[in-house]
């Protein structure tokens, strides 16, 4: 039973506009949030968190925004950039450090 | 700059082998864990360790073993290696305190199991 899910496996944006990338949870435990980016051949990286008391996190072009009684959080990447294609994992953490991960969504952005 | 170094990109073994890979970090962290990853599945837990010689099962265990003799370093064993045990696996390492620390990955040990 999957307590992360990522329903989208892959999603395409043309360069300069707004990436959405969505991801549902089950479990209302959770304390944090997190997003990794993966390119190939290369591990996940840590690209933005939030904690479960709050409902928007801003770093840069990334968003993560928290609808709890949804039990879903989004990425928002604006604007995108070629460079930001990769594979990105939503993450949830409870009991301090166990981390759940999603399946991933594979974002293209296209010049 | 945090550093976590897995000691093969690539390795083939055959069926029954026990097989072995490392994984070392240089950043002090408390916490060690072994991922492995495959398509539509995502990352699985298959063990973690939070303090030297501890150890904890994760979601899929069965058929690895683990072993944290110093802080740096976490090994996963494959006892007697099957095929289906072929897949991308991530080593991965944190600081103890507080859910909010993200984790430090290496690079991955891409293994194939014949």
């Amino acid at each position: 039973d999957q307590q992360v899910k990522q329903n989208s496996p892959s999603l395409s944006v043309q360069e300069g506009r707004i990436s959405i990338l969505n991801c549902d949870y089950t479990n209302s435990m959770f304390d944090y949030f997190l997003w990794y980016k993966k390119y190939p051949a290369e591990g996940p990286t840590f690209l933005i968190s939030i904690s479960s008391i709050k409902d928007k996190n801003e770093d840069g072009r990334f968003t993560v925004f928290l609808n709890k009684s949804a039990k879903h959080l989004s990425l928002h990447i604006v604007p995108s950039q070629p460079g930001d294609s990769a594979v990105y994992f939503c993450a949830a953490v409870t009991g301090g450090f166990k981390t759940i991960f999603g399946a991933g969504t594979r974002l293209f952005v296209k010049a | 700059d945090v550093k976590v170094t897995q000691s093969s990109r690539y390795l083939v073994k055959r069926t029954g082998e026990k097989v072995f890979l490392e994984c070392v970090q240089d950043m002090d962290h408390e916490n060690m864990f072994w991922y492995r990853q495959d398509p539509g599945l995502g990352l699985r837990l298959i063990y973690f360790s939070y303090d030297v010689k501890m150890k904890e099962k994760g979601d899929i265990p069965e058929g690895y073993s683990v072993s944290r003799e110093k802080k740096e370093r976490f090994s996963l064993i494959l006892e007697s290696a099957s095929t289906n045990q072929t897949s991308m696996y991530l080593c991965a390492s944190s600081y103890q305190t507080g859910g909010s620390q993200p984790q430090h990955f290496g690079d991955g040990t891409r293994l194939s199991i014949l």
